[in-house]
């Protein structure tokens, strides 16, 4: 099993250009998140999603839109992207609701300029 | 509002000497929380739950423990490779489904 994987690992572009950051999981996990960290902020949630179909907004969701059309798969976009958003983007699975951890991919590493 | 710290921000330890980290919150009515291990340049990894105000976790020289208004993570005789950032995470308040993060507490183990 990959578990989660994300594509690109590390992206620039320039301020006003867009991007999908792509999220993937082998797991068969019903929840999938979408955090950016920050030195000195820990992660913080962006979107999230509690099954196919369904997004919901974080703490941070301004900027920021996200589509779950597969189980497997959680896209997140930027239309046009600003300096503000240069992050370390994290995605993270879940299985069962409740009390449970979270599955972590390796990072994506975005500079806007 | 909901809110989790940890301290200290950075810890250097020499190998072999133990100490704690500390994980605050003020989310009421405390309802489990988490420990994850983060290496540089990759994403954090599950290390513990705690379901509740008193119990203890261990594995290989981390313990958690859990009290109603902290956690504290010991690292007992560490090594370089524990040397990480730990992350502590708690449920928020409408939902288990969602957590929120410290900061995290830098870690070096120098040997």
């Amino acid at each position: 099993n990959a578990g989660v994987t994300q594509t690109p690992k590390f992206r620039v572009l320039k301020t006003g250009q867009s991007m999908t950051l792509l999220c993937a999981q082998d797991m068969n996990h019903e929840y999938m998140y979408w955090y950016r960290q920050d030195p000195g902020m820990g992660l913080r949630l962006i979107h999230y999603s509690v099954g196919e179909g369904t997004t919901a907004k974080g703490e941070v969701p301004d900027g920021y839109n996200v589509s779950r059309l597969k189980k497997q798969n959680f896209l997140l976009g930027l239309e046009s992207a600003a300096p503000s958003q240069t992050s370390v983007y994290f995605c993270a699975s879940k299985g069962p609701p409740g009390l449970n951890e979270q599955f972590f991919g390796p990072g994506t590493r975005l500079t806007v300029l | 509002e909901d809110q989790v710290t940890q301290s200290p921000e950075a810890l250097r330890l020499q190998e072999g000497e133990s100490s704690s980290l500390n994980c605050s919150y003020t989310v009421s009515g405390l309802r489990g929380l988490f420990w994850y291990r983060q290496d540089p340049g990759k994403g954090p990894e599950f290390l513990f739950t705690l379901y509740s105000a008193g119990e203890e976790k261990e594995k290989e020289r981390l313990k958690a423990t859990l009290t109603k208004k902290e956690s504290f993570l010991h690292i007992t005789a560490p090594k370089p490779e524990d040397s990480a950032t730990y992350l502590c995470a708690v449920p928020m308040k409408t939902s288990y489904d969602k957590v929120i993060f410290g900061p995290g507490t830098s870690l070096s183990v120098i040997p």
